[in-house]
């Protein structure tokens, strides 16, 4: 299994423009999330979703969108991009229902908005 | 999902045993304690979890006090790798779980 799996590792963008982060899993886990990781601070909920079909907003969602069409993918878009999204992005994943409901995340992404 | 409170940084000397303290005093009775950590800017790393027994595996050791207010992780025998973040989250299980919310986790240098 390669787990949790995010591209780009790194990113410029100006501001104003838009892109879409990916995160996909091998896992066949129900749960995914996007977390933000400002420097020096520890990470923040923007969105998750339990299930294909279902999201629902974290702590920080404004700047940001999801969906969850299938259970393996779950993209972030930043539809204008604003010098406060600079951040280090996690995706995580975790299966439902089962005993050892852990958390595994991605590598991150690394955003700079200029 | 129930807040945790940690200390910002703690300091260990290598070999010994470090201790991690979180406060959780409004977790609730179908939330599990979760411990995470952090190396550099990696990902989230799993330790360990528990709900009210104390837990052991490879890695550390979670205390969980009688009244589930407040638990401690224990790494035995810390070495310098062990440097990182610390995160305490608490969390239910199942179809319920809804969000993982982490906070800014305790900072742990283990020196030599």
């Amino acid at each position: 299994n390669a787990g949790v799996t995010q591209t780009p590792k790194f990113q410029v963008l100006k501001t104003g423009q838009s892109m879409t982060l990916q995160c996909a899993q091998d896992m066949n886990h129900e749960y995914m999330s996007w977390y933000r990781q400002d420097p020096g601070m520890g990470l923040r909920l923007i969105h998750y979703s339990v299930g294909a079909g279902i999201t629902d907003q974290g702590e920080v969602p404004n700047g940001y969108n999801v969906s969850r069409s299938t259970t393996e993918d779950f993209p972030l878009r930043l539809l204008s991009a604003a010098p406060s999204q600079t951040s280090v992005y996690f995706c995580a994943s975790r299966p439902m229902g089962r005993l050892n409901e852990k958390l595994f995340f991605g590598s991150g992404t690394q955003l700079s908005v200029l | 999902d129930a807040k945790t409170t940690q200390p910002t940084s703690m300091d260990c000397a290598e070999g010994r045993a470090a201790n991690l303290p979180c406060n959780h005093s409004t977790i609730s009775g179908n939330e599990y304690v979760y411990w995470y950590r952090q190396i550099h800017s990696q990902g989230p790393q799993y330790i360990i979890h528990g709900l009210k027994n104390n837990e052991t595996n490879e890695m550390a050791s979670l205390i969980i006090t009688e009244d589930r207010k407040s638990s401690t992780l224990i790494l035995p025998h810390a070495t310098l790798r062990d440097t990182a973040v610390y995160y305490c989250i608490v969390s239910p299980l199942g179809t319920n779980a809804g969000k993982s919310t982490f906070g800014d986790g305790t900072t742990l240098t283990v020196k030599p």
